[in-house]
């Protein structure tokens, strides 16, 4: 079945720094979903990809397909603490079920 | 708009005992989904309602699950005959009908001893 890869699987930066975060699957699909998650809490969705060609924004984040569209990026801009947490990509590849990625672990500094 | 609540927030159940969570979408959202997630891993798709007809199962769900919608709105989960293996957080979500975001609830986390 589908699978989405992330990359990197765990990263640690210095607060104010930029982080950029990819998600990769074997087919071309047309919206991504990126979701951040917290130790002990739901998944809380960020950002929904759908515009190729065009970056989608929601405060420091920024997301973007990749130029095959078999790949999505998830930036964050000057990061800070409270962006620690499991950054997760997902997919729709049929009608209604999701997969999701093996997450990006983000680790911030002060 | 509250969005998704679940209840449980937490279950603590000795091997072999029945436990059911329940699931309250956002109001409106006609699509109800399941999905169990362990350590370090993504959320694993296991049920699909759309109002209340299930229309999908993962083979991840055995018989010893089963989920209800009645009518269309809130969910429960019955995992019968616990295993510690079933040791995990259970999350549901909603989407409404016309588009493609997905939102979650806080989750339950089960743990059997």
């Amino acid at each position: 079945g589908q699978q989405l890869n992330q990359s990197p699987q765990s990263m640690f930066i210095q607060e104010g720094e930029d982080v950029s975060m990819n998600c990769t699957s074997s087919s071309i699909f047309n919206t991504w979903l990126w979701y951040k998650q917290d130790p002990g809490e739901g998944p809380v969705l960020l950002i929904a990809l759908y515009k190729a060609g065009e970056l989608t924004s929601n405060g420091r984040l920024t997301a973007q397909f990749g130029i095959t569209r078999k790949d999505s990026f998830l930036n964050i801009s000057a990061s800070i603490p409270s962006d620690v947490g499991i950054y997760f990509c997902a997919l729709r590849p049929g009608t209604y079920k999701y997969i999701f990625g093996t997450g990006t672990r983000l680790k911030v500094l002060a | 708009d509250t969005g998704v609540s679940q209840d449980p927030r937490h279950k603590i159940t000795k091997r072999g005992q029945n436990v059911t969570f329940r699931c309250d979408p956002i109001s409106e959202h006609n699509r109800l989904y399941w999905y169990r997630q362990t350590l370090g891993q993504g959320p694993e798709f296991l049920t699909y309602f759309q109002n209340e007809a299930q229309l999908e199962k993962s083979r991840l769900l055995s018989d010893r699950f089963s989920a209800e919608r009645p009518k269309g709105s809130f969910s429960t989960l019955e995992i019968q005959r616990t295993e510690q293996g079933d040791s995990a957080m259970y999350l549901c979500a909603s989407s409404p009908r016309t588009a493609y975001e997905q939102y979650f609830g806080p989750g339950t986390r089960l743990t059997v001893t």
